[in-house]
């Protein structure tokens, strides 16, 4: 299964951006890159996923190197409510085809200063 | 639209005493479900998933168990609780199709045995 290297953890302040790396140099040509976030005492919510091209939705952005091998979450303008644990997964396609698994690692914990 | 319960939230057992944690999902057929625990400070590990009644996959040895008695039912169990069972369980549903294996989270149920 491919996987995928995070810090552990980050700081920002309110009101700034956020770029949230992630590393995954053995991704497959049919792995899509997902974001999770996990709010404290919470399970993880979906918040966004791409292939190649750069996503952006009402959460967040993603930006995807063009080898596939690294990408960034990037929150725009961090607030308080966005201090989570992020995570960074691949889809995983076991042998048997249509099962599917997320795998999390530990993710990014990020700190947002007021 | 499809959710996810989970329940209790919260639980204190002693060691050496059974175990049966709950979810159900609704709003979708045939979903594939998944069992995590999270210790604390760590990452979300995958402990069962299913793809249909009666259908467990394990991940890992482990002194829990899973059941699948009706398609959007998901059981975990265990016949004697260990003090390293202690953790955050979160149960799961994924929905495939096409790009994006999006997971529903429950809200968790926090163990503690004593």
């Amino acid at each position: 299964d491919a996987k995928t290297t995070q810090p552990n953890s980050m700081e920002s302040n309110e009101e700034e951006p956020v770029h949230l790396p992630c590393n995954h140099s053995t991704i497959s040509g049919t792995d899509y890159i997902h974001w999770y976030r996990q709010l404290p005492s919470q399970g993880p919510e979906y918040v966004i996923h791409g292939l190649t091209s750069n996503v952006n939705n009402r959460m967040a952005s993603l930006a995807i190197a063009e080898d596939r091998k690294s990408s960034t979450l990037i929150l725009h303008r961090a607030t308080l409510r966005d201090a989570a644990v992020y995570y960074c997964i691949l889809r995983d396609r076991n042998s048997g085809g249509s099962n599917y698994k997320l795998t999390f690692g530990k993710g990014t914990l990020l700190t947002v200063n007021p | 639209s499809q959710t996810i319960h989970q329940w209790p939230a919260t639980l204190v057992q002693p060691v050496g005493s059974p175990l049966s944690l709950e979810c159900t999902v609704e709003g979708t057929s045939n979903p594939n479900l998944y069992w995590y625990r999270q210790a604390a400070g760590r990452g979300l590990q995958l402990l069962f998933y299913s793809v249909g009644i009666g259908q467990i996959s394990s991940e890992v040895p482990q002194n829990l168990s899973a059941s699948r008695p009706q398609d959007r039912q998901f059981i975990l169990s265990s016949k004697k609780l260990l003090l390293s069972d202690s953790g955050f369980y979160l149960c799961a549903w994924i929905r495939i199709g096409g790009s994006n294996t999006e997971a529903f989270f429950g809200q968790g149920t926090r163990l503690t045995v004593v």
